[in-house]
Formats: structure tokens, sequence, C-alpha cells
């Protein structure tokens, strides 16, 4: 299966700042990387769809000035939660799609804690 | 829009019996169908995919059925062991879009 890299893998931060995620594709060129949030004992929910070169899709509810997402390269996507709150705590996790197939490939999460 | 429901939401099992997780999904439009297994506090394994043409696929102890007119899915796990205690979810894939929909998952607990 393909590699996708996240990074970091968990951040605690104070209430107020910012916190950047990188996503890279490591062994292919994705046109759409896909953004997803997960709570506690909660189901992975889609926060917005990201295409390259163009801007992001926001899921209904999701704040595009809160959660920015730049994907600039065919092979980065990065989530940068602005002025970050305890209730952005959260599990982050990003999904990369090929443009030859129709199967998303995950990275390994990032564990966000505001403080 | 898509919802997924999995049942059970919890179970466990003595080593060594099947397990039987369902997923049920409301929109039939799917490419595929993924599932996944979650260990605590970490990302997504994927386990096996589907494809919407597809009735069933397997990998060792695995295998995954798919009824996609009826929206429905169910993965085997056969001669369970402690190592497969975790989250199970299962994810169809939205035919136009590419996005997955998530249920909550089968939590499983396999007993030594």
């Amino acid at each position: 299966g393909a590699v996708v890299s996240q990074h970091p893998s968990w951040v605690i931060c104070k209430s107020g700042t910012s916190v950047k995620i990188e996503c890279r594709s490591l062994d292919f060129q994705a046109t759409t990387m896909f953004w997803y949030r997960q709570f506690p004992k909660q189901s992975l929910m889609l926060m917005a769809t990201s295409n390259e070169g163009s801007k992001a899709t926001y899921e209904q509810g999701v704040e595009k000035d809160k959660f920015l997402i730049n994907h600039a390269s065919l092979t980065l996507s990065t989530l940068t939660v602005t002025s970050a709150h305890p209730e952005d705590s959260s599990f982050y996790i990003c999904s990369t799609l090929p443009g030859t197939k129709n199967i998303q490939y995950f990275g390994a999460g990032t564990r966000l804690s505001v403080l | 829009k898509q919802e997924v429901t999995q049942i059970p939401a919890a179970l466990s099992v003595p080593e060594g019996e099947n397990l039987v997780l369902n997923c049920s999904f409301t929109d039939s439009a799917i490419y595929n169908l993924q599932w996944f297994r979650q260990d605590p506090g970490k990302g997504l394994t994927s386990l096996l995919l589907i494809q919407s043409s597809q009735r069933e696929q397997t990998s060792g102890r695995l295998n995954a059925s798919l009824d996609k007119s009826s929206g429905r899915s169910t993965l085997y796990i056969a001669a369970s062991q402690p190592g497969d205690s975790a989250t199970y979810l299962c994810a169809p894939c939205q035919y136009g879009n590419n996005r997955l929909a998530f249920g909550k998952g089968n939590q499983v607990v396999v007993i030594p």
C-alpha cells in the first residue's frame, strides 16, 4: 500500500496558538487529500477535501477561517488550526487519493491537545 | 448524506471464536467499501477493500462480503486471537466524490 506521512503525531499547545499539521504522500502524487477529525468514541468525520492548486471544499459546520488548508503541491497538504481552543482537542487524520485509483490511504494521525 | 451503522457496537469473545461484524449503509451508489482496523489512539490500518462489482474479498483469516443493493457488508474474522482486539471501521466510498463515510465502529475484545 501507499505510504502517507503525517506530522506531528502528537502536539500539546496553549489556547490561542496556531498548530500546523502536515500530510505527505511519499510514493505517489495525490491530486486529492482529505482531512478528518475524530473525537473520543466517535466516528471519523470529514472536515474538508483538499485539491492541489485550488481552494479546499469544507463540510457543513467546519469553519474555513479556523481550519486553514493548503495543498500547494501534489505530495503535501497542510492543515492549520488557528487560535486553537480546548474544544479543538481531537484526533486529526489525513488521507490521500491517487489519481489512478478510488482508494484512500491514511496517515497515522495527529493528536492535538489544547490546554 | 451517507449514514453508516455498525452492529454490534461492542463485543467480547473468548479466543478462538469466529467474529461477525455487521455494517449497513444508506446510499448504495458507492465505488467500493473498505474495512479498517483502529487501535486505541492510533490511525487506521486498511484490512480489506471490496469493489462495488465484487461480492466478497478474503485476506488470511479475514473475509468481507458486500451486498451493495441492500447496503450491507459483513466482516468475518476466523479463529479470533487476542491481537485482533481493536475497533473495526466500515467505510463505503461515495460514487462521484470519493468521500468515505465512517460508522462508529465495532469494538472487539478477544479474551485469552
